[in-house]
């Protein structure tokens, strides 16, 4: 059974980056057929997702971030990684991992989460 | 950029049925997911492909998309039903679709 962790500072300072880890238990971010995703819901407020990994390095991210979101992989710690730089007061979070199957044009929900950690600029 | 949309809040009372839709352009065409945040939890996932229920999900909890809104129903609602619900869509304008979330619903059991 495939389990997330996420870890990481829990406090970052505006303007800093924002650099957090997902570990992969039970399963392995190498394998094909996964989209690993960064998602992020602020105080109060919904779910917001921030991009995903496959292939062991390829990446999608939310256009309205784009510019300031990297997510990568450690293969050989079976970890995905997120770093959101010039970080701002309303970057403050739950940040959570999660992961969804995909086939060739189909697309499965996000069957495992992370717990979430909580990420506050100050 | 798609959009979906979901009311803010749905009360029922208990043993009643709870209906939380979620409506977007031509939704029916795609395949929609939902999840069920406690406060203080991570999402869960009780709804994949428009109506299939992952292992452990009661049967009370259904789903159904067609037109323009799709909709997550829950029978014999019980206090420990309150939660947020969120759906979710892939945007597949391309090869590697974007992900989308309904800005979620709170169930409140009255």
């Amino acid at each position: 059974q495939v389990q997330l962790q996420e870890s990481g500072p829990g406090l970052v300072k505006p303007s800093e980056t924002l650099s957090l880890t997902c570990t992969v238990s039970g399963g392995s971010v190498s394998s094909g057929g996964h989209y690993w995703s960064w998602i992020r819901q602020p105080p109060g407020k919904g779910l917001e997702w921030l991009g995903y990994m496959y292939d062991s390095g390829s990446t999608k991210y939310n256009p309205s971030l784009k510019s300031r979101v990297t997510i990568s992989a450690d293969t050989s710690k079976n970890q995905f990684s997120l770093k959101l730089s010039s970080v701002t007061v309303v970057d403050t979070a739950v940040y959570y991992c999660a992961r969804a199957k995909w086939l060739t044009y189909h697309y499965y929900g996000m069957d495992v989460w992370g717990q979430g950690t909580t990420v506050t600029v100050s | 950029s798609y959009v979906l949309t979901q009311p803010p809040s749905v009360s029922v009372a208990p043993g009643q049925t709870a209906t939380i839709t979620c409506g977007g352009k031509n939704i029916g065409y795609k395949g929609v997911h939902w999840y069920q945040q406690k406060p203080r939890q991570a999402p869960v996932l009780v709804v994949y492909d428009d109506s299939d229920r992952p292992s452990g999900i009661p049967e009370r909890i259904s789903a159904s998309n067609s037109g323009n809104t799709a909709a997550l129903s829950i029978t014999r609602v019980e206090a420990g039903d309150e939660a947020d619900y969120y759906c979710q869509v892939w945007d597949t304008t391309s090869d590697h679709p974007y992900v989308v979330f309904g800005g979620g619903t709170k169930l409140t059991v009255l």
